[in-house]
Parts: structure tokens; sequence; C-alpha cells
């Protein structure tokens, strides 16, 4: 049972460049989130979904995108990468929204570096 | 004002230690609140899940809610080495999308 599955681990970025992180859940969850992760600064949700066809920003959406054409997968996407976006990138998923649904599983999370 | 407030420490405690970490929040619609624990360079994961207030025990860990002073606390007995992590806490109310603190590092020496 895989869970969440994130790919790449770790990537290596030139500022301008753009690059998809894959997220892929077996679990059949109808949430789907990303959130990103700065040192000491907890989890912040840049967009997420309610299900196939359907997506919103979060906190910080700027400079990202993301699609969710399957129930399993949700990738983001960066474009035009600049240093700020250098963070370990987090993908999760639920069974439904809030509480007693709302146990968010992540994946092992994706860290970029934007040089 | 955050909505969500945690110190991010580190707390740094000997083996055996009774911890208490805490978060305070402002909005008084939470229903839900729940701790994460994320080891180092791995992902959150559910540690303990509370509705409303009241207490909460799952072994060497209790989860309580305060809702008059909008205050949670999870409590570690018997610290172990291994309980050394990030812990965050987590709100939300209704269906919608849980907030998150910052996280508190945890620092559990032999």
């Amino acid at each position: 049972n895989a869970g969440v599955t994130q790919t790449p681990k770790f990537r290596i970025l030139k500022i301008g460049q753009s690059m998809t992180l894959q997220c892929a859940q077996d679990m059949n969850h109808n949430y789907m989130y990303w959130y990103r992760q700065d040192p000491g600064m907890g989890l912040k949700l840049i967009y997420y979904s309610v299900g196939a066809g359907i997506t919103d920003k979060g906190e910080v959406p700027n400079g990202y995108n993301v699609s969710r054409s399957t129930t399993e997968d949700f990738p983001l996407r960066l474009e035009l990468a600049a240093p700020s976006q250098t963070s370990v990138y987090f993908c999760a998923s639920s069974p439904g929204g809030g509480g007693v649904t709302g146990e968010l599983f992540f994946g092992e999370g994706s860290r970029l570096t934007v040089l | 004002q955050k909505e969500v407030e945690q110190d991010p420490g580190p707390l740094s405690v000997p083996e055996g230690a009774i911890v208490s970490l805490n978060c305070t929040y402002s909005n008084s619609a939470f229903q839900y609140f729940m701790w994460y624990r994320q080891y180092s360079r791995k992902g959150p994961e559910l540690l303990m899940y509370t509705y409303s207030s009241g207490n909460k025990e799952d072994g060497r860990f209790t989860a309580q809610v305060d809702k008059s002073s909008k205050y949670i606390s999870l409590f570690i007995r018997d610290s172990q080495p291994s309980d050394s992590a990030t812990y965050l806490c987590a709100m939300a109310r209704g269906s919608y999308i849980p907030t998150f603190g910052r996280g508190t590092s945890l620092i559990v020496h032999p």
C-alpha cells in the first residue's frame, strides 16, 4: 500500500526554469493538497482539490499551477522558478474535508532548490 | 494575529520527562483539533485527534482542548529519544481544510 507518492524527491532548478512535481495516491481519496514548508514556518497551503476537475487556491498560490484530471493524480507546476520557491513541498490527500474525514495523509516531500 | 499560534522551540528535555506542547488560536469556530508528528525529512502523520473540548488519551500521549481559553495541549509522558520530532497542531471547522501551526521542534536527549 503506497499511500501518497511524490516525485522527484530532490531537484535543483535554475532561475526561470519550469518543472512539475508529481503526486499520486492510491487510497481513492477525494481531497488532495499541495503544501510548502519553509524552516520554522509550518505548512502553507498552495492549492487543493476536492475531486477530479475541481481545484482551488490556498494561501500562497502565486507562481504555481495545478490540475486534477483523475482522482489519483495531482501535479503541481512551477512556472518561471524563483529563489523564493526554494522549499520542501508536500502533497497530501484525505477522504473528505475538515473534521471527521479530514485526516491528511502526506507524502515524503520534494525538496526543491532554485539557484 | 495569526489564527493559530505555536512556539517553534526547540524544546529540549531529558529522557523520561513529561513534555507539554501547546497552541493557541483565535477562531472560536474551530471544532476539530489535531496533532501531527513529523520526523526529520519525512511527511507529517496524524498523532492525535480531538473533537470539541476535553481530554483524549492514547498510551503515553494526552491531547487536551480548552475551548473557553482557545488553548490546546499535547502531553507526552515518559518521553523517549524516539519522540524527537516536530509536532504540528492543526484545527478545522466543519468541512473546512485544517489550519496548521508553525510546529514545535522537540529534542529528547538520553
